[in-house]
């Protein structure tokens, strides 16, 4: 099956700059790549997706990109917050319409 | 709209014991995914139900049985749980079959 890892498992930036997370896939059939924030307590929630016909999306200060080549995929979050301060998730959608997470990386925004 | 809802919001239970999870997905929503997540690890799937049939299973042993009901709410079920399926239970639903996934807050159960 799917095998996704992500990388760091933590990070931490001074507010204002800008952090990046990074997913490597193994099933070269995955097709669509969402991640998630996740708040002590909480649910994961969605942020941002991206299918596997599209290179890059971007949404105010969130970009994701794909390399299907490599099969990897990145989280960008410019000018970070405080508030952006959570665990982040990438997942990738396998066979049979599983999705497969990564480990997280607990993000920590220093005002 | 309201979003996925679960219930109950946190339950103990000790080993050997049955437990009963429920989901309601959000409203138009007909496909409805169950995930465990263990502390400090991402989720992992466990079910997949679309217009209530099972459309995806994931590694976990037959002690984990699910259903989803004609209004496409969702129960999970463990029986002759043990101390490892202590972990936070998370639903998600989406509109269709292969589209994108929204999470409840969880349910977390403890097994002492």
């Amino acid at each position: 099956g799917e095998n996704v890892e992500q990388h760091p498992s933590t990070l931490s930036v001074q507010e204002g700059d800008s952090a990046v997370i990074k997913c490597t896939y193994s099933d070269s059939a995955s097709n669509y790549f969402p991640w998630y924030k996740q708040e002590l307590g909480k649910g994961p929630q969605l942020i941002i997706d991206i299918r596997s016909n599209v290179g890059e999306k971007k949404d105010q200060r969130i970009a994701v990109t794909l390399n299907k080549t490599a099969k990897h995929f990145s989280l960008h979050i410019t000018e970070t917050q405080p508030e952006d301060s959570a665990v982040y998730f990438c997942a990738a959608r396998g066979a049979g319409n599983q999705f497969y997470f990564g480990t997280g990386t607990s993000l920590t925004v220093i005002p | 709209d309201a979003g996925v809802t679960q219930s109950p919001t946190h339950l103990i239970k000790t080993r050997g014991q049955h437990v009963t999870l429920r989901c309601s997905p959000i409203s138009g929503h007909k496909s409805v995914s169950w995930y465990q997540q263990v502390l400090g690890q991402g989720p992992q799937f466990i079910f997949q139900y679309y217009e209530k049939e099972e459309r995806g299973r994931g590694n976990f042993p037959d002690r984990f049985s699910a259903r989803q009901f004609p209004n496409y709410s969702s129960e999970l079920n463990v029986n002759a749980l043990l101390l490892g399926d202590s972990a936070l239970y998370l639903c998600a639903s989406c509109r269709g079959n292969q589209e994108t996934q929204y999470f409840g807050p969880g349910t977390r159960l403890l097994v002492l």
